[in-house]
């Protein structure tokens, strides 16, 4: 298995752009999460999918962090407008039986995402 | 809330140093803990996982404990090696969250 796939690896932008993550989980996995990773936060939960619905996204910063989980396969991360505070780098992970005592998540490589 | 809080912040240690990274967390109503490593510039990978019902699990040169009444768990590395060198974090899952650590920097002189 290829495990979890991230795009782009790296990103970077202008103030004011529109940014996309884009995630793919390992197969048969049906948990999905996004994460930020900065210095001063450390890996924070932004938001969790269970069976492509959204469960919980209080995570979430801002109304301008969205995302969406059209199918098992792909999954987006939308910043809009971008602000140079968002500049992190964003994990995608995927499990198998979140929410039981024996699940792992198993991360992908990450985005590096600089906003300038 | 679940806090979960990694001390030493960094360590260095020479190679062949026997080594222990404390992790605590405040509610002990988890339904696993693990620890992970994470390279530079890179994801996370599971090193060990420890069930609530669990009190340690031990793979090669690493051993990991649990203490859930206590709130404590520490990771033990046997005879480090340069390669261990890297970011270790201590994750607590209550339902369907997890709850990382601010992450133990080792770095292994040869």
């Amino acid at each position: 298995d290829a495990g979890v796939i991230q795009s782009p690896r790296h990103e970077v932008t202008e103030m004011g752009q529109e940014v996309t993550l884009r995630c793919k989980p390992i197969s048969g996995h049906n948990s999905l999460f996004w994460y930020r990773q900065t210095m001063m936060r450390g890996l924070e939960l932004l938001i969790y999918f269970n069976n492509n619905v959204p469960i919980d996204d209080s995570g979430m910063p801002e109304d301008r962090f969205s995302a969406k989980m059209p199918n098992a396969s792909f999954s987006t991360l939308k910043i809009q407008p971008s602000e140079p505070r968002d500049s992190a780098v964003y994990f995608c992970a995927s499990s198998k039986e979140a929410g039981t005592s024996t699940d792992t998540q198993y991360f992908g490589p990450g985005t590096r995402l600089t906003v300038l | 809330k679940q806090e979960v809080t990694q001390i030493p912040a960094a360590l260095s240690v020479p190679e062949g140093e026997n080594l222990v990274l404390n992790c605590s967390f405040t509610d002990s109503a988890i339904y696993n803990l693990q620890w992970f490593r994470q390279d530079p510039g890179k994801g996370l990978t599971s090193l060990l996982l420890i069930q609530s019902s669990q009190r340690e699990q031990t793979s090669g040169r690493l051993n990991a404990s649990l203490d859930k009444s206590s709130g404590r768990s520490t990771l033990y590395i046997a005879a480090s090696q340069p390669g261990d060198s890297a970011t270790y974090l201590c994750a607590v899952a209550g339902g369907f969250k997890t709850i990382f650590g601010a992450g133990t920097r080792l770095f292994v002189k040869a």
